[in-house]
């Protein structure tokens, strides 16, 4: 069956670097852009960008240009989401989510809490 | 960009209710770009409805999308205890690429 399994939790400095991974298994990984998308703490869903897999093309979020960067390594099956210069309002859950030919998100992952903190 | 506004924000309601939740857009959206999903605490969201009123894979049929334009609405015919959860809208557009959620709507327990 289909699956993303994100990485673990992460507790980060203001100003340093997360990078957030989702392997995904039971299917044509290179078929199907990955996106990003996170919630803060008691938030809504916030799309930050996606990833054609094979090609490694990406279009980011306007809110998160010049700070994230989406790649992807397809011998894996994993997509990587990686964020700069964190900010405690960058505490959130950020999920990797599979974008399906039907024109939504039908698998997420389970999730990463990536904590900015001093 | 288009904005989706969700109403009401909470939505208090007994088991074996009706639910309808509302999703308004900024300015028209194609039907196609409208998707609804579930959320419930400390779980992923879930896809219930794409294509503003195609049910996905293994949603019960008590859940319906319907709408067009600007107005879309997810009906939940008769509440099951599992139904209270949070709802987002979500669509998205090309030029530039860009997918946007509504705010949510609370459904709660009355």
């Amino acid at each position: 069956q289909v699956r993303l399994v994100q990485s673990g939790a992460e507790v980060k400095k203001p100003g340093a670097s997360v990078k957030v991974s989702c392997k995904a298994s039971g299917y044509n990984f290179g078929a199907y852009y990955m996106h990003w998308v996170r919630q803060a703490p008691g938030q809504g869903l916030e799309w930050m960008g996606r990833i054609n897999p094979n090609s490694g093309g990406t279009n980011y979020a306007q809110n998160f240009q010049g700070r994230v960067t989406m790649t992807s390594d397809t011998s894996i099956a994993t997509a990587y989401m990686e964020l700069s210069r964190l900010r405690s309002d960058d505490t959130a859950v950020y999920y990797c989510a599979r974008w399906h030919d039907f024109d939504a998100f039908d698998k997420w992952g389970q999730g990463t809490m990536v904590t900015v903190s001093s | 960009e288009i904005v989706l506004t969700q109403s009401p924000g909470t939505l208090s309601l007994s088991p074996g209710e009706r639910a309808t939740l509302s999703c308004r857009a900024s300015q028209s959206v194609s039907s196609s770009s409208l998707t609804w999903y579930q959320q419930k605490p400390g779980q992923a969201p879930r896809l219930l409805i794409y294509g503003a009123s195609n049910r996905a894979a293994g949603i019960p049929d008590r859940f319906s999308g319907s709408g067009s334009g600007t107005d879309f609405t997810l009906t939940i015919s008769r509440l099951e205890p599992e139904d209270f959860a949070v709802y987002y809208c979500q669509q998205y557009g090309n030029s530039p690429r860009m997918h946007t959620f509504g705010q949510g709507t609370k459904l709660e327990i009355k």
